[in-house]
Parts: structure tokens; C-alpha cells; sequence
């Protein structure tokens, strides 16, 4: 059980290259995360999945798009890379489970070990 | 404003002391409330989540105060391993769930 895995770990990019990030999760979570952690603020999300086939926006979606066409993957692309997208990427995976008045709650994240993305 | 909103930090304390993270939160479909440390350079992982009535792991207790809209971290007996970033975390019903994350606060633990 490998729980979730980013790839690739590092990467550098010029300006307006493109690139896809991949996130795999192997638990059958089905909500996924996109956050970038930039200096002093802290996680920042990016878009999110409530399950297979679904995307939404987070707080900070310009100059990203997502995919889930797989419950177990979440891809976040940048079609044209801006140096303002330096980042540590992180992907997270979480689930819902009752409580105790049989409410749905969300689960903790489940955290990758990021992405460090550098654009020159 | 954030949706979630921390302590600026950081802080520096003497190994022993007590140290309190104060959390606050915006959006009143806010549904369940995590504490995460993470160490640097590495993924954020989960110290407790919080529960309404408050709870306690070893020298660490949470408490959520939903009327004020507020979530704390009481972390007792500090040790020098307690050092690093503290976030605390939200998940928001919208449309399903989305979980917010503060900015953090940095805890420096000296001897």
C-alpha cells in the first residue's frame, strides 16, 4: 500500500513550457488535492475532486487545469509555466466516513511528498 | 480575508513550556477540523483531528469552539522534537468537500 504518490519529484521549466503533474492514490479515496505551498503561506488549494470525472476550483486555480478520468489519479496540468508558479506542489487524497449522529464528515489528507517545481 | 487564518508566528520557547496555536475560520459549513505538523521540506501529517468536545493526545489537546469559530492546539511539556510548522486545516461543505489549510505557524523549541 503505497498511499499517494506524486510524480515526478523535482522538475525545472522554462517559461511557457507545459507540464502534467500526476498524483496516484491506491486507498479508493474519493476526494483529491491539488495545493501549492509557497514561503509563509502555507497550503494554498489549487482545485479539487469530489470524485471520478468531477473537478472544481480552489482558491488558487489560474494557469492550472485538472483531470480525474481515474478515481485513483488526479492530474494537475500548466499549459504554459510562469515563473509565479514556483512552487512545492502537494496532492492529498481523503475520504467520508459517519459519525456518531451518522453525519457524513470529511477525513484528514493524506499528503504525497510533493513536487518541487522551479520555472526559469 | 482567508477562510482559515493562524497565529503569524513564530514562536520561540524553552523546552518545557506550554505553547498555544490559535485557528480561526470563516465559513460557518465548516465540518470537521484537523491540527498537521510538518517538518521542513517534507508532506504535512496529521498530529490530531478535533472533535467537538474537545480532545487530548498525551501532551498535546485540541479544542474547537464553533460558536466562535475558532480551533486551538495546546501542546504541553514542549520538547525539542515539537519544532516545526503547525498548520491547522478545515473541511468545507461545498458541493461535497473541500479541506483549507492556514498558513501555519513555525514553532521553535530551544534548550
Amino acid at each position: 500500500n503505497a498511499g499517494v504518490t506524486q510524480t515526478p519529484k523535482f522538475r525545472v521549466l522554462k517559461t511557457g513550457q507545459s507540464m502534467t503533474l500526476l498524483c496516484a492514490q491506491d486507498m479508493n479515496h474519493e476526494y483529491m488535492y491539488w495545493y501549492r505551498q509557497d514561503p509563509g503561506m502555507g497550503l494554498r488549494l489549487i482545485h479539487y475532486s469530489v470524485g471520478e470525472g468531477t473537478t472544481a476550483k480552489g482558491e488558487v486555480p489560474d494557469g492550472y487545469n485538472v483531470s480525474r478520468l481515474k478515481k485513483q489519479n488526479f492530474l494537475l496540468g500548466l499549459e504554459s509555466a510562469a515563473p509565479s508558479q514556483t512552487s512545492v506542489y502537494f496532492c492529498a487524497s481523503s475520504y467520508l466516513e459517519a459519525d456518531d449522529r451518522s453525519f457524513m464528515m470529511n477525513t484528514e489528507a493524506f499528503f504525497g511528498q510533493g513536487t518541487r517545481l522551479t520555472v526559469v | 480575508r482567508k477562510e482559515v487564518e493562524q497565529d503569524p508566528g513564530p514562536f520561540n520557547v524553552p523546552e518545557g513550556a506550554t505553547v498555544a496555536f490559535n485557528c480561526t475560520y470563516s465559513n460557518s459549513a465548516s465540518q470537521s477540523f484537523f491540527w498537521y505538523r510538518q517538518d521542513c521540506r517534507k508532506e504535512p501529517k496529521l498530529l490530531m483531528s478535533v472533535y467537538s468536545s474537545g480532545n487530548e493526545d498525551g501532551r498535546f489537546t485540541a479544542q474547537l469552539n464553533r460558536a466562535s469559530q475558532y480551533i486551538s492546539l495546546l501542546i504541553r511539556d514542549s520538547k525539542l522534537s515539537d519544532s516545526a510548522t503547525y498548520l491547522c486545516a478545515v473541511s468545507v461543505r461545498a458541493g461535497g468537500f473541500k479541506t483549507i489549510f492556514g498558513a501555519g505557524t513555525r514553532l521553535f523549541v530551544k534548550a
